[in-house]
Order: C-alpha cells, then sequence, then structure tokens
C-alpha cells in the first residue's frame, strides 16, 4: 500500500530564510503521482503542483521549487526568500495508476516569523 | 463557479445521533472523495466514488457510509455518531484517466462536525 512520509510536523524560520520541507514516499507502482497542497490559516485546501513518476525535472514556481527523487523515493517542496503569507500547512500527497486512492500524509506546519 | 460544495459548515450531535453530510459539485468531476482532517493526523480517506455507482473504502471507513447515484452528490451518512468521529470532514473531486486519479483534488471548505 502506498504511504506518505511527512517527518518535520512543525517548522519556524525567520522571513526572508529559505526552507525546505520534506516528502517521502512508498510505492510499489512504477507509475504514481505526486502533489502538494497548501492549507492557509482560513482552512482552505489548494493545489500547488502534480509530478508524475517519469518526470524527474525538477519545477520551479516562483518562489516555489521541488525536488523530485526516486533514488530516494523523496518529492521535497522549497520555498526561497519566504514571507508571511506563506505560514501554512503544507500536505504531500500520493496516488498510485490503477489504483485511486489519492494518500497523504500528516502535514508540515510552517510558521514565517516576521 | 461553485465549484465543491459542502453542507453543513458546522454540525454538533450528541452521541448516537445520525446524520448526512452533502456534497455537491459542478464540475462533471467523476471522482469524488472524503477526507476527515483530524490534528497531526493529517488528510485520511473515508470513502471515495470513480463514478455513479460505485463507491469504495478508503484508510478509515468504519462508522461512515456513502453512495453516489449522480455524478454530482457523493453525501457522507454517519449512523451513530460516536466521539471519535469529531473532526473536520472535506470532500473533494477530480478528474481522471485510464490511468487512475491524476488530476487534482478540489476540496470543498469543510464541515466541522462534533459528538458530545
Amino acid at each position: 500500500a502506498q504511504k506518505v512520509t511527512q517527518a518535520q510536523t512543525e517548522i519556524s524560520v525567520v522571513e526572508k530564510e529559505d526552507v525546505t520541507l520534506d516528502c517521502v514516499y512508498e510505492t510499489r507502482d512504477t507509475t504514481y503521482y505526486l502533489f502538494w497542497y497548501k492549507q492557509p490559516p482560513s482552512g482552505e485546501l489548494v493545489f500547488l503542483i502534480r509530478r508524475n513518476s517519469f518526470d524527474e525535472q525538477n519545477e520551479i514556481s516562483g518562489r516555489y521549487s521541488w525536488n523530485f527523487q526516486k533514488s530516494t523515493s523523496s518529492f521535497n517542496f522549497t520555498i526561497t526568500a519566504s514571507q508571511v503569507v506563506d505560514s501554512a500547512v503544507y500536505f504531500c500527497a500520493l496516488s498510485e495508476a490503477w489504483d485511486d486512492k489519492i494518500i497523504f500524509g500528516k502535514g508540515t506546519r510552517l510558521h514565517i516569523l516576521p | 463557479n461553485a465549484g465543491v460544495t459542502q453542507t453543513p459548515k458546522f454540525q454538533v450531535l450528541k452521541t448516537g445521533q445520525s446524520m448526512t453530510l452533502q456534497c455537491a459539485q459542478d464540475m462533471n468531476h467523476e471522482y469524488m472523495s472524503w477526507y476527515r482532517q483530524d490534528p497531526g493526523m493529517g488528510l485520511r480517506l473515508i470513502h471515495y466514488s470513480v463514478g455513479a455507482g460505485i463507491t469504495d473504502q478508503g484508510e478509515v471507513p468504519n462508522g461512515y457510509n456513502v453512495s453516489r447515484s449522480t455524478t454530482e452528490d457523493f453525501p457522507l451518512r454517519l449512523l451513530s455518531a460516536a466521539p471519535s468521529q469529531t473532526s473536520v470532514y472535506f470532500c473533494a473531486s477530480s478528474s481522471t484517466s485510464s490511468g487512475g486519479v491524476t488530476g487534482e483534488l478540489f476540496f470543498g471548505e469543510g464541515s466541522r462536525l462534533t459528538v458530545l
């Protein structure tokens, strides 16, 4: 069965620092999809990125970047020059092809201190 | 664009009562699912559906029933509420392809349920 581990329960950094959120996954499938979601203090869940298992290119979107490494089964998320608005809970999730479950990690609560 | 609509947003129940959380989406998504969110536990999948008439169990299905009679609606029923079901419930929908659920999940705003 698939599994997602976010070992960092809570992280605090000072504004403008870079921060990396770790995500390690387990799957026996060769085809799968990885996701990151953000949950700000207001409570809604916001999609950030989807990556399929055949695309190991790193992705950059503004201050956000994602590092996908199949060799270590990791899909880490880095925020560069963090801002207070980045304070949120971030979830990593995994979906295996031919299985219709999307399984989430327990999330990492990120505090950006002014 | 309504997206995914959940009702009610807040509910207080007594132990043993039953209730239904409603979820409706207007994006013509085949895939719908229910999650519960508890402190320190992340989002845990309760039930999901890949289309009308098809439902399946997720990680924590006990105590919950679902049905999918239409593409748009996916209600979650608590038959006999227990304090352990106190949680925030999220409904989500997504597009699908031959390779499973590959699209992003669109979430409702959540329903906060308290069972006394």
